[in-house]
């Protein structure tokens, strides 16, 4: 059974640093590996998908990357900022159903 | 393009009483998903439909938790008796089909059984 972990739980940083947030999945037989981001009170958006055959996907001040033989993403955020603070998680696509299996999520928060 | 709607937002309710959501996803959206997210974890998937028809609901506990799609558009999901471990945040999410198709997600109805 496929099992996603991120650490850490939480995070706290000061505005202008960069940071990583991990993932890691126990099966590597994944369609592909997105990243959602979830405020509080609302659904999550979606911020970068990475198909397996992609190393990384780059969105703005994001980018994220995947190795798929090691079980492992990481999400980084440049020149973080106080609207970046959210809750994110990471999921993983897999089964004859394309169904996503989510980690618990890393909440992030940038102080001003 | 309107997003995934859900309602009601917010509901209360005590143990043994019965609650329904309703959801209507993204317009020409095949494949529609609920899931449960309990506070400080992931969301974890209930139910997956493909038009109509039940794609999946090993996760559903099907004693309590019941869910349609009729005409293959909008859902609901209904509980019937609650526990109180029923609390939680109930999304829904669709998506054009399931071959790597990207997932849109409603605001989701935050449960609360006392």
């Amino acid at each position: 059974k496929q099992e996603v972990t991120q650490i850490p739980a939480a995070l706290s940083v000061p505005e202008g640093e960069n940071l990583v947030l991990n993932c890691s999945f126990t099966d590597s037989a994944i369609y592909n590996l997105q990243w959602f981001r979830q405020d509080p009170g609302k659904g999550l958006t979606s911020l970068l998908l990475i198909q397996s055959s992609q190393r990384e996907q780059t969105s703005g001040r994001l980018n994220a990357s995947l190795d798929k033989s090691s079980g492992r993403s990481t999400l980084y955020i440049a020149a973080s900022q106080p609207g970046d603070s959210a809750t994110y998680l990471c999921a993983v696509m897999e089964g004859s159903a394309r169904q996503l299996t989510f980690g618990s999520g890393t909440q992030l928060t940038v102080l001003p | 393009e309107a997003g995934v709607a859900q309602s009601p937002r917010y509901k209360i309710i005590e143990k043994r009483q019965s609650v329904a959501f309703w959801c209507n996803p993204i317009s020409g959206h095949a494949t529609l998903y609920w899931y449960q997210q309990i506070l400080g974890q992931g969301p974890k998937l209930l139910i997956q439909f493909q038009n109509n028809g039940v794609v999946d609901d090993s996760q559903l506990p099907k004693d309590r938790f019941s869910a349609e799609r009729l005409k293959g558009v909008d859902s609901t999901l209904k509980i019937q008796p609650a526990k109180l471990e029923d609390s939680a945040v109930y999304l829904c999410a669709s998506s054009r089909g399931t071959v790597l198709h990207e997932q849109y997600f409603g605001p989701g109805t935050r449960l609360t059984v006392t």
